[in-house]
């Protein structure tokens, strides 16, 4: 059964940095692409970053180009987003998705001061 | 970032009805689009890849077509389990602004 589990999230002040996790299992994880998508509360889904399964090639947001970074570790199945210089519009609960079709719960990212 | 532009930001049918939500791509994307579903409080479910074909234990009710720049989700005949908001995304990319599907 395909898993995807999302950890990291918190409370933190504006200017501030977090690094979220998503441990998968289940499946082939270098051969999937990995993304990140958001929610703010009450509002819609924002994709944020997509990494290749090599982990050669990313793709960003424009909201968060130059803030964020997607990363994977093949070896232990895991997918990673540093969240650098955070603002407040960064508020939201995260998702880790593979594949378009297996989402995890999320974690929620609160930047509050 | 292409820009994704759904419509109707609300809509509201009644059980039965054949119901449309569109989807604009500001750029080509050929058929690089999914749909979503989401309920309140739960992670998105695919519903429709690749513009037109159905996922895996989706109802046939549900189906999508279009390519390049136009694309539609339709529901055949809506169900009380389908009242819940729609989301189209180009793959690796930015979603629409989703669609609400109200009891009329």
């Amino acid at each position: 059964e395909v898993q995807v589990l999302e950890s990291g999230g918190g409370l933190v002040q504006p200017g501030g940095s977090l690094r979220l996790s998503c441990a998968a299992s289940g499946f082939i994880f270098n051969t999937y692409a990995m993304s990140w998508v958001r929610q703010a509360p009450g509002r819609g889904l924002e994709w944020v970053s997509t990494i290749s399964g090599s982990g050669g090639t990313t793709y960003n947001a424009d909201s968060v180009k130059g803030r964020f970074t997607i990363s994977r570790d093949n070896s232990k199945n895991t997918l990673y987003l540093q969240m650098n210089s955070l603002r407040v519009e960064d508020t939201a609960l995260y998702y880790c998705v593979k594949d378009h079709r297996d989402w995890g719960r999320g974690t929620l990212v609160t930047v509050s001061s | 970032d292409i820009q994704m532009t759904q419509s109707p930001s609300t809509l509201s049918a009644s059980v039965g009805d054949r119901v449309t939500i569109t989807c604009r791509a500001s750029q080509s994307i050929s058929s690089w689009l999914a749909w979503y579903q989401q309920k309140p409080g739960k992670a998105p479910k695919l519903l429709i890849y690749k513009a037109s074909s159905l996922e895996g234990g989706v109802p046939s009710r549900f189906s999508g077509s279009g390519s390049g720049t136009e694309f539609t989700l339709t529901i055949s005949s809506l169900q009380p389990d389908d009242f819940a908001t729609y989301y189209c995304q180009q793959y690796n990319g930015t979603f629409g602004q989703g669609t609400k599907v109200e009891i009329k």
